[in-house]
């Protein structure tokens, strides 16, 4: 079955550590995205790309890393300057048509939490 | 001021009513609207785009977007229980490449 899958599905992190939360997706879209969740709010965007070897910076980019070697995978990094790393973990990716007609295929998500 | 903006809720309707959610957005010139529905702790997945002004129709969900008062909502008539969950509505800006942009949500509660 076509599909993003992302792991690991939990998470924890001590102080100082980073962590690398995996992304990977069959649908042969070009463009991927990861965005954070925090409780009772909506997606914000931390990283996309639209192509392999090529990635933006989104709206809350400090502290996270990404790399795109690859058209099937997006590997999310949340380094130790990342002070608030709790939260819900979401990787996407579409085709992207200029303009209109962006359906995101979400993955499963993953819950980071501080120990 | 937030680029979309949604009432959080929670927003309570009892089985068989119709549910009403709204959301504004900033950008004048976005180009693509989504509604999207998420139960908790899961991913959030598309339930209606629309691209046009009007209404939109697909099943028991009617989207309405009104680019001039930069106004999307959506309508969910006969509302069951399975419908609560939390609904975020998304734009497409016209800057900034593909980016999508989320609102907060709106928490529903469908009561039976």
């Amino acid at each position: 079955d076509g599909g993003i899958t992302q792991s690991p599905k939990y998470l924890f992190r001590k102080e100082g550590q980073n962590v690398t939360l995996s992304c990977e997706q069959n649908l042969n879209h070009d463009a991927m995205y990861w965005y954070r969740q925090d409780p009772g709010q909506g997606l914000r965007l931390i990283y996309y790309s639209q192509i392999v070897n090529d990635f933006q910076k989104g709206d809350i980019a400090e502290g996270y890393s990404v790399s795109r070697e690859k058209k099937e995978s997006f590997p999310l990094t949340v380094t130790s300057a990342q002070k608030n790393p709790t939260a819900f973990y979401l990787c996407a990716s579409s085709i992207p048509t200029w303009g209109t007609n962006e359906k995101l295929f979400f993955g499963s998500g993953t819950q980071l939490s501080v120990l | 001021q937030k680029e979309v903006e949604q009432n959080s809720g929670p927003l309570s309707v009892p089985e068989g009513a119709i549910a009403s959610l709204n959301c504004t957005y900033s950008d004048r010139g976005s180009q693509s609207f989504f509604w999207y529905r998420q139960y908790s702790g899961k991913s959030p997945e598309l339930i209606m785009s629309i691209y046009s002004n009007g209404d939109k129709e697909d099943g028991r969900f009617t989207a309405q977007l009104n680019k001039a008062s930069q106004y999307v909502s959506l309508l969910i008539r006969d509302s069951q229980p399975s419908d609560s969950a939390t609904y975020l509505c998304a734009v497409k800006a016209n800057t900034g490449g593909f980016k999508t942009i989320f609102g907060a949500g709106t928490r529903l509660f469908v009561k039976a």
